[in-house]
């Protein structure tokens, strides 16, 4: 199976601050990296599919960029609702693994 | 609206079983993979399984195979997840996720229900 290892598990961070996730496989994936974002008692949301592509209705200060192994999730200028757990997902083989999470709280 | 929605969760005793179904809305499903996906409580997401658009492809994690299975009905707009032998790990809330293709890789989850929560204890 391939392993997803994200960094940090947690980070504090202020409204208007930039932050930056990051996400590491086990052997290479391609561009097959996705990024989605929980708050508590929500179902996940999908924000960032094939590393890079924006879904439909995502504010522009999330970006993704990333190939390979090495992967990274940013948010530009945080904001009051980016507060959440973040997860990357590959989807380049079954079992298709979540990393662990990133909690962003506000500082 | 399109949705996702699941049924199905309850307490059930260790070495139990539970049905699981998860009904869409809005949309047709017999074009996309779907997905299972579970989420202990205060823990991260893990796949659970995943099925073809066609149902003829069906993968399991490691941790339910063998215990679980997996299967949809196009023609109701269904998937379901048959769970078997249960044990207090599988405790979860579990989630229905549209895939993005008709096979269960090479795309993303585009589309959750809210979750149904399975119990497993005595």
């Amino acid at each position: 199976d391939i392993q997803m290892t994200q960094s940090p598990s947690s980070l504090s961070a202020s409204v208007g601050d930039g932050v930056t996730v990051t996400c590491r496989a086990s052997q290479t994936i391609s561009s097959s990296l996705n990024w989605y974002q929980q708050k508590p008692g929500r179902a996940p949301k999908l924000l960032i599919y094939a590393a890079s592509t924006l879904q439909s209705g995502v504010p522009s200060r999330f970006s993704g960029s990333g190939s390979g192994t090495d992967f990274t999730l940013t948010i530009s200028s945080l904001q009051p609702e980016d507060f959440a757990t973040y997860y990357c997902q590959q989807s380049y083989s079954s079992p298709q693994t979540f990393g662990q999470g990133t909690k962003v709280e506000i500082k | 609206e399109v949705q996702m929605l699941e049924s199905g969760g309850d307490l059930v005793q260790p070495g139990g079983s539970l049905r699981l179904s998860c009904a869409a809305a809005g949309f047709t499903l017999r074009t996309y993979s779907l997905n299972w996906v579970r989420q202990a409580p205060g823990k991260g997401l893990e796949w659970v399984s995943g099925i073809s658009a066609s149902g003829g492809s069906k993968y399991y994690a490691e941790s339910v195979k063998g215990r679980f299975t997996v299967s949809r009905d196009n023609s109701q707009n269904t998937l379901a997840l048959q769970m078997n032998s249960l044990r207090a790990e599988d405790t979860a809330i579990y989630y229905c996720a549209k895939g993005s293709t008709v096979t269960t890789t090479g795309g993303y989850f585009d589309l959750w229900g809210r979750g149904t929560l399975v119990t497993v204890s005595s």
